[in-house]
C-alpha cells in the first residue's frame, strides 16, 4: 500500500518566493495534518483538516502561509512571501479518522536563502 | 494546554540490552492517547507503539514497551534487545481524545553501540 506522499522532497529557493508543498494522504484516509520540524521549535501543527474541512489552523504562523485539501486525495501548503525562518522541515500525515494512529509522508526538507 | 516533556536529550545503550526513555506529560483530560514516534536519520516518522488511556494494560509491539503511569503522568519507552537499527530519535506524542492533533515533545536522541 501506497503511504502518505509529499513533494517535493527538498525545495531550495530564494526569499520574497512563493513556495508550494504537496501531499496525497492515503487513500480512505479522511483526516489530514501538516507539522513543521526545526531546531528550536522542535514538530509543531500547522493545521489539520477533517473531511476535507480545516478544523484547527492556530498553529499557521502567520498570513503568508495557507493551506488548502481540495479533495481527499490532495492538499497543498503554500508560503507567499517565503523568508529564511520559514527553513524547516514539513510533514504531512493522514489517518482514518481523527482518532486513529497518523502515518506521516517522508517530509519536504524547505531552505530559503 | 497540554505539554509533553523527554528529559534525556540523549541516551545511548549497547547493542543487546535494554534501555529506558523517559517521557511525561501534563493534561487535565481524562480521554488521551499517547504515542512513540522513531525518527531514523532518513527522517521519516514511524509510529512505535501507541497507548489509549483508558488502558490500564501497559502496550507491548515486539520487543517495545511502555511503563504508562496515569497517575504519575508518565509514559516510558522500554527497548530490549537494541539493535543498530534501532539507533534514532524518538518522540513521545499526546493526543486529546476530543482532537485530532499530536503535540510532540522534544525528542531524545538514541545511540546504539556495537
Amino acid at each position: 500500500d501506497a503511504g502518505v506522499i509529499q513533494s517535493p522532497r527538498h525545495e531550495v529557493t530564494e526569499m520574497g518566493q512563493e513556495v508550494t508543498l504537496r501531499c496525497k494522504p492515503i487513500s480512505g484516509h479522511n483526516s489530514l495534518f501538516w507539522y513543521r520540524q526545526t531546531m528550536m521549535r522542535g514538530l509543531e501543527l500547522l493545521i489539520y483538516f477533517n473531511n476535507n474541512v480545516p478544523i484547527d489552523d492556530s498553529g499557521m504562523p502567520e498570513d503568508r502561509f495557507s493551506a488548502k485539501m481540495p479533495n481527499a486525495s490532495f492538499s497543498t501548503l503554500k508560503i507567499q512571501p517565503s523568508e529564511p525562518r520559514d527553513s524547516a522541515v514539513y510533514f504531512c500525515a493522514s489517518s482514518r479518522g481523527l482518532g486513529q494512529p497518523q502515518h506521516f509522508g517522508d517530509g519536504t526538507r524547505l531552505s530559503i536563502l | 494546554a497540554q505539554t509533553v516533556t523527554q528529559s534525556q536529550p540523549e541516551m545511548s545503550v549497547q547493542e543487546a540490552e535494554t534501555v529506558t526513555l523517559s517521557c511525561t506529560y501534563d493534561t487535565s483530560e481524562s480521554d488521551y492517547y499517547l504515542f512513540w514516534y522513531k525518527q531514523p536519520p532518513s527522517r521519516q516518522m514511524i509510529l512505535v507503539i501507541r497507548q489509549e488511556a483508558y488502558k490500564q494494560q501497559n502496550a507491548t509491539e515486539n520487543r517495545f514497551s511502555v511503563n504508562f503511569q496515569k497517575a504519575a503522568k508518565s509514559f516510558s519507552l522500554k527497548i530490549s534487545d537494541s539493535q543498530l537499527g534501532d539507533a534514532a530519535m524518538y518522540f513521545c506524542a499526546y493526543r486529546g481524545g476530543s482532537q485530532g492533533n499530536l503535540i510532540f515533545g522534544k525528542g531524545t536522541k538514541l545511540s546504539v553501540k556495537p
